[in-house]
């Protein structure tokens, strides 16, 4: 069966450092991979999404994600953290691919942002 | 734009009632609803797929019977809590797809429900 693992929970980082969020997907073939942030009062929000090509995927607010098949891995980074980062980041699979009805979410990371 | 919105934001309602979400595109029409359910400190699991015009696909474990979903039209589907329970209490979360963009779902911004 899919699945998506965000190994940690909760991750602190200082303002200005660099982030770097885990996600692994066990999936039997190549998925449409997806990375979103949600915030108190607010919907989740796409960072960006990996469906082929480019294994470095640019996104908004300054994110990128990297996707390695021989990892199974699709983490997040942030080369410079804002305060107005912290919030809920999740990592997705759309099992099977091109059929986003099925997004499978990883358990989540709270990122905590020290001034 | 893609904006979906979801109303009410929270609801508290006693236990043996029916509560109503409803879930909306805003700027865009959207063929295929999905609704979620979101624990405290916990991921999203999806609960049932809505198509408009037809009926909902659930997921293994979610009872029809007590999660209600219409689609009546491309730009709002509705989730309906029937008998509500203490242990129904969570976030209710949907999304959208847009017509003919079949690979990104867009969020709204959850319902609370509270059942006493």
């Amino acid at each position: 069966a899919q699945s998506v693992t965000q190994p940690d929970i909760h991750i602190t980082v200082s303002e200005g450092a660099s982030l770097e969020l885990r996600c692994n997907y066990s999936y039997g073939a190549t998925p449409y991979l997806f990375w979103y942030v949600q915030s108190p009062g607010q919907g989740l929000q796409l960072l960006l999404k990996y469906f082929s090509g480019d294994t470095l995927v640019q996104g908004i607010k300054g994110f990128e994600a990297e996707f390695k098949r021989s990892q199974s891995s699709f983490n997040l980074r942030k080369p410079s953290v804002h305060w107005s980062d912290a919030a809920e980041y999740f990592c997705a699979v759309a099992a099977p691919p091109g059929n986003t009805g099925k997004l499978i979410f990883g358990q989540g990371t709270t990122l905590q942002v020290k001034p | 734009g893609a904006v979906v919105s979801q109303h009410p934001s929270w609801v508290i309602c006693k236990s043996g009632t029916s509560v109503k979400i409803e879930c909306r595109s805003l700027d865009f029409q959207a063929t295929t609803m999905f609704w979620y359910r979101q624990f405290p400190k916990q991921s999203l699991m999806l609960m049932a797929t809505s198509n408009e015009g037809s009926k909902a696909t659930y997921e293994q474990g979610v009872e029809k019977d007590k999660f209600l979903i219409n689609h009546a039209s491309l730009t709002l589907s509705t989730l309906t809590v029937t008998s509500a329970h203490p242990e129904d209490s969570s976030f209710y979360i949907c999304s959208a797809t847009p017509a003919g963009g079949a690979d990104t779902q867009y969020f709204g911004p959850g319902t609370r429900l509270t059942v006493l």
